[in-house]
Parts: structure tokens; sequence; C-alpha cells
């Protein structure tokens, strides 16, 4: 089975603070995925990786960084928290081939206060 | 810009009846694929059934069905004896096909809103 694990579950951050969330797939997956998921808005992708080293900007990538050094690993750094930043985030990964399916982490719902 | 909408924000079924989740989804291409995905509560969320827009069949997974109008841009999913488990939210989701204009999607998904399935015993 594919396993995406997420380094936390609840995070409580300050404002202004850095936060790093980290996301590691076991599968050798291509594509990587960060999403933020809010009630009546779904998931809206954040960023992506389709490479190590690579990055995409996704729907919504503003006040978000990240950075994929290793393959099984992506990044998701928030440079200077905001309390709108409060949210759950998703990591996601999938294969690269066509018709792939994404594998998703369990969250990590942060709160910025 | 694809768009998925999801109307419904919450339904409910009884345990054992037949429910149908709506979703809509707004494209100018002719090649792509519509998911539906399952959230469980927290739980990871997980592939539901997949369908390819150049396939006029619809999929089927067990107890699971879709019914896919590719004119209409409609995708609604059907659950069939509705069980406890079943209980969760539910996304629907769009992927452009690599052979689109612009070059290969990346796999990259667009979701609706979602829909909060509740099911009574």
């Amino acid at each position: 089975d594919v396993k995406v694990t997420q380094s936390s579950r609840y995070l409580v951050k300050r404002t202004g603070e850095k936060v790093f969330l980290e996301c590691v797939q076991d599968m050798d997956h291509e594509n990587m995925f960060w999403y933020r998921q809010d009630p009546g808005l779904g998931l809206r992708l954040i960023y992506f990786s389709y490479d190590v080293k690579m990055k995409e900007k996704g729907d919504i990538p503003e006040g978000y960084s990240v950075s994929r050094e290793k393959k099984e690993r992506f990044s998701l750094i928030l440079e200077s928290a905001s309390t709108n930043q409060t949210s759950m985030y998703l990591c996601a990964s999938s294969l690269g081939t066509l018709q792939e399916t994404q594998y998703f982490g369990p969250g990590t719902r942060l709160l910025v206060l | 810009a694809q768009t998925v909408t999801q109307s419904q924000p919450e339904m409910s079924v009884q345990e054992a009846e037949t429910v149908t989740l709506s979703c809509t989804y707004d494209t100018s291409e002719s090649d792509y694929y519509l998911f539906w995905y399952k959230q469980p509560p927290s739980r990871q969320m997980i592939l539901v059934i997949r369908q390819e827009a150049y396939k006029q069949q619809n999929a089927t997974e067990n107890r699971f069905s879709v019914n896919f109008q590719k004119a209409a841009k409609s995708f609604s999913l059907k659950i069939s004896d509705s069980q406890l488990g079943d209980a969760a939210m539910y996304f629907c989701a769009y992927r452009r096909g690599d052979g689109s204009a612009g070059g290969t999607s990346y796999g990259k998904l667009t979701f609706g809103q979602g829909t909060i399935l509740t099911v009574h015993p």
C-alpha cells in the first residue's frame, strides 16, 4: 500500500512565525502536491512538484513556498504565518503516469493565532 | 480555467437505501478525467471511482457507480445499499488529459466544494 505521511496532525503557531509542513511518501512517486482544504471551498492546489528540485505554482501560491530536495519528501513553508492561513493542509502524491491516482496524507490542521 | 461545482453541501440517506451526489464541471477540453474521492471523518482521502471522458460507459466499482453525461458536463455518484461506513465528505474532481492543449497536466486536480454524506441507521 502507498503510504503518505505528514509530520503533524495538529499545529498551533503564532502570526509571523515560519512554519514547515513535511510530507513523505514511500512509493517512489514522481508527483507531489500540497492542497489546503477550507469549508465550502473544497481543496485548492497550493504548489506541486513533478521531480526533485522542480516545483510549479498551483492556484493559490501566495504566502507559501515549497522544497523538494529528495524524491520522497515535499515540504510546504509558510514564510510568515498569518491568521488567514489557518486551514487543513493535505499532501498527495501520484506515480506520474497517465490516469494516475493521487494518494493523500492524513492532513495537518494548522491554527495560526 | 476549469471549475467543478457540487451544489449539495449536505446529503443524508437511510442505511441500505440509494443516494446520488451531484457534480457539474466546466471545461473546454475534450480529453479529461473525472474522479470521486471520499474523506471519512479524521481519516485519509481515498479514491472511490474514476471516469475517462472518452469512455461512454459509466464507471462502476461495487456499490458505487457514476452517471456521466458529457454533453451536460455532469458527473453524479450513485451509492447503492448505503452503509454506515459510507458516511464521509465526498469530493468530485477534474483532471485535464495530457493530450489537451497546454501539454502535460502533471496530474493536477481541480476539486469541487464537497458534499457531506450522513448515513442514518
